[in-house]
């Protein structure tokens, strides 16, 4: 399988520093989402950046996404401690409905 | 309220004995899917649809099965679990399915003894 790649696998910050994790994908992609998840329960959505895009905000967070690289990163500026969670990035193989997640960063925020 | 429910969220079996996990879905979603999640694999589709009586396998499909007789529901059954199935898994839904954000359910853990 086309497994994504992330990273680093984990990653412990004081409050207040900025958060990076990447991810490498392997196929051409239609678009990139980001996931987080908070210990064993659902995952939630954060951001969806489009093949055709660069970069993208959204409160204190930032995509951005390199199509020729195969890469796209995620900043959270500001660290909290209830950002501690796992973070996962995620694309549908393109021009199918299959879709492939990173192994996840887990993130630790020590207040 | 928009949501994706699943149950059972907690479920021990034995080896063998056929049991279905339910998934539903109220937000008129054409796209469900399901996805197991185990330490260090990260999460990884077992089946998914793009619409009514529509399914299609992900990367894991060996030993489930699937059906979308429904818009709104989308079970996952295990004929004969097996050990190796012990895993958390999520139901996810969407609009489209390629072209938009997931939603996910709260999780079923199964452990299969």
């Amino acid at each position: 399988s086309q497994q994504g790649e992330e990273d680093p696998q984990a990653l412990s910050i004081q409050e207040g520093e900025n958060a990076t994790m990447n991810c490498s994908y392997k196929t051409s992609i239609n678009n990139l989402q980001w996931y987080r998840q908070n210990s064993g329960r659902g995952l939630v959505h954060l951001i969806l950046i489009r093949s055709n895009e660069r970069e993208k905000h959204s409160g204190r967070l930032r995509v951005t996404l390199d199509t020729s690289k195969k890469s796209s990163s995620l900043l959270i500026t500001a660290s909290r401690a209830a950002d501690t969670a796992s973070y996962f990035c995620a694309t549908p193989y393109s021009g199918t409905y299959k879709y492939i997640f990173g192994t996840g960063t887990r993130l630790k925020v020590l207040a | 309220e928009a949501q994706v429910t699943q149950n059972p969220r907690y479920l021990i079996t034995v080896t063998g004995k056929k049991l279905t996990v339910t998934c539903s879905q109220n937000m008129n979603h054409e796209y469900m899917s399901w996805y197991r999640q185990d330490p260090g694999l990260g999460l990884r589709q077992i089946y998914y649809s793009m619409n009514v009586e529509v399914t299609d396998k992900g990367d894991v499909p060996e030993g489930y099965k699937v059906s979308r007789k429904e818009k709104r529901n989308f079970p996952l059954i295990l004929e004969s679990p097996s050990p190796n199935q012990t895993s958390l898994y999520f139901c996810a839904s969407s609009y489209t399915g390629h072209t938009d954000t997931q939603y996910f359910g709260p999780g079923t853990r199964l452990t299969v003894l």
